[in-house]
C-alpha cells in the first residue's frame, strides 16, 4: 500500500499568512489521484481539493492543491480563523486508499 | 442535499460483534460507492472498505478481513458495516462515505459512530 507521510505535524500562524503544507508519498501517485481534506475536531473530514484541478463545492479559491509523483502541497492563502483545523492527505490511484497522519494547523 | 446518517454509538466487550448502518439521501444510492473509513483518537483515517450497492460486490482492507463485511439494502437506501471479534484496538470513529468510484476522492461523508471496545 501507498504510505503517505504529511510534514509538518503542526504549523503555527497567524491569520492572514499563507500555510503550505506537505504529503509525500513512499511510491508514486500516478494522475495526481490525491485528495486534501480538512476536520476540525468533533466533525467528519471535509473534501477540499482532489486530482490535479478538483475543488469540493463551496471550497474557496484560497485552497490550492499542487504537485506531482511523491511531493504533493496544499496552499491556503490568506489565512481566515475558520481554516485553523487539521488537515489530511488521501491516495485513490492504488487500492487500498490510505491517507497521512495529518498536519495540524494552529493559531500563533 | 446529499446526506449519510449513521446509527448511534455504541459500546462493546472484546470479542462482541457490532453493526453500523449509514442511510443516505439526496442522490440516487445505486450510482455511488460507499466507502467505510475509521479514525481511533488521535491518529489519522483509515479506510476499511466499500460496498457498489447496486451490484452488493464488498471489497475489504487486508488488515481487517475476516472480520468485516459490509452491505446494502437498496429498497431502504440504507448500507451497513458489520465487524466481529472486536479488540480494544477497534475503538475508533466509524465513518461511511459517498465516493464515485472504487478509487476516488470520498465527498459526502457520514456524521460518524463511536465504537468503545473495554472489558
Amino acid at each position: 500500500e501507498i504510505v503517505l507521510t504529511q510534514s509538518p505535524g503542526t504549523l503555527s500562524l497567524s491569520p492572514g499568512d499563507t500555510a503550505t503544507l506537505s504529503c509525500r508519498a513512499d511510491q508514486s501517485v500516478y494522475n495526481s489521484f490525491l485528495a486534501w481534506y480538512q476536520q476540525k475536531p468533533g466533525q467528519a473530514p471535509r473534501l477540499l481539493v482532489f486530482g490535479a484541478y478538483g475543488r469540493a463545492t463551496g471550497i474557496p479559491d484560497r485552497f490550492t492543491a499542487s504537485g506531482s509523483g511523491t511531493d504533493f502541497t496544499l496552499t491556503i492563502s490568506r489565512l481566515e480563523p475558520e481554516d485553523f483545523a487539521v488537515y489530511y492527505c488521501q491516495q485513490f490511484d492504488t487500492s487500498p486508499l490510505t491517507f497521512g497522519q495529518g498536519t495540524r494547523l494552529e493559531i500563533k | 442535499e446529499v446526506q449519510l446518517v449513521q446509527s448511534g454509538a455504541e459500546v462493546k466487550k472484546p470479542g462482541d460483534s457490532v453493526k453500523i448502518s449509514c442511510r443516505v439521501s439526496g442522490y440516487s444510492f445505486v450510482d455511488s460507492y460507499i466507502h467505510w473509513v475509521r479514525q481511533a483518537p488521535g491518529k489519522g483515517p483509515e479506510w476499511l472498505g466499500l460496498v457498489d450497492p447496486d451490484d452488493g460486490e464488498a471489497i475489504f482492507a487486508d488488515k481487517i478481513q475476516g472480520r468485516v463485511n459490509i452491505t446494502a439494502d437498496t429498497s431502504i437506501d440504507t448500507a451497513y458495516m458489520h465487524l466481529s471479534s472486536l479488540l480494544s484496538e477497534d475503538t475508533a470513529v466509524y465513518f461511511c462515505v459517498r465516493g464515485k468510484e472504487q478509487l476516488s476522492q470520498l465527498d459526502h461523508w457520514g456524521q460518524g459512530t463511536r465504537v468503545s471496545v473495554s472489558s
